[in-house]
């Protein structure tokens, strides 16, 4: 079965940087676009950017430009969403999703990780 | 970049009928997916590619579309539907995906 299993909680203090993994099993990595995802406490879901896999191109969202990096290590089926620079209200849960076709469908999730960065 | 509104609060009795609108610029070109979200845990596909159902996910969740407005109906709402719901969709101008405002569901 398909699972997105993700690293645990972390607290860093602002300024620093966070790498969150997100481990693949049960389909080949390569083929899914890997979706980025917060939410910070009581409020929506915002999209922060995908990576491909095989290629390792990635898209991200204007707000996050210059301060996220996605990368992946397909010998391991693990992706990975690195945000420097943070600030008090990065404090969020950050999902990864699997896109079952590049049409905006993230069919499967990872558990989310929540980072929190005290002001 | 393009926005997807939704309505922030809906109710539905046990056993009605309840449609969430998504509305966005961005609909006009690519279809909306929904998802359901339930407290403390990771959102669940239920719609996608307008009116498709994923493995395990009730017929009574279906999706339509219109224009500029996509939605995602409940026919027949249970207790266990009770939930926050949003939609994405792709972003028209930017190539960047978007999620709607969220809908949060209450039964009673």
């Amino acid at each position: 079965q398909v699972q997105l299993v993700q690293s645990g909680p972390e607290v860093k203090e602002p300024g620093a940087s966070v790498r969150v993994s997100c481990k693949a099993s049960g389909y080949t990595f390569t083929v899914y676009y890997l979706h980025w995802v917060r939410q910070a406490p009581g409020q929506g879901l915002d999209w922060m950017g995908w990576i491909h896999p095989s290629s390792g191109a990635t898209n991200y969202a204007q707000k996050f430009q210059g301060r996220v990096t996605m990368t992946r290590d397909t010998s391991i089926n693990t992706a990975y969403m690195e945000l420097s620079n943070l600030r008090s209200d990065d404090t969020a849960v950050y999902y990864c999703a699997r896109d079952r076709d590049a049409s905006s469908s993230l069919d499967y999730w990872g558990q989310g990780t929540l980072v929190t960065v005290p002001s | 970049s393009s926005e997807l509104t939704q309505d922030p609060a809906m109710s539905v009795a046990l056993g009605q009928t309840v449609r969430i609108t998504c509305q966005g610029d961005s609909l006009r070109s690519y279809y909306a997916s929904w998802y359901q979200q339930k407290p403390g845990q990771a959102p669940v596909l239920v719609i996608y590619s307008k009116n498709n159902r994923p493995s395990g996910i009730p017929d009574r969740f279906s999706g339509s579309s219109s224009g500029n407005t996509a939605s995602l109906t409940i026919t027949g709402a249970q207790a266990e539907d009770e939930a926050d719901y949003y939609c994405n969709s792709r972003d028209s101008s930017s190539n960047h995906y978007v999620f709607g405002t969220g809908t949060k569901v209450t039964v009673l």
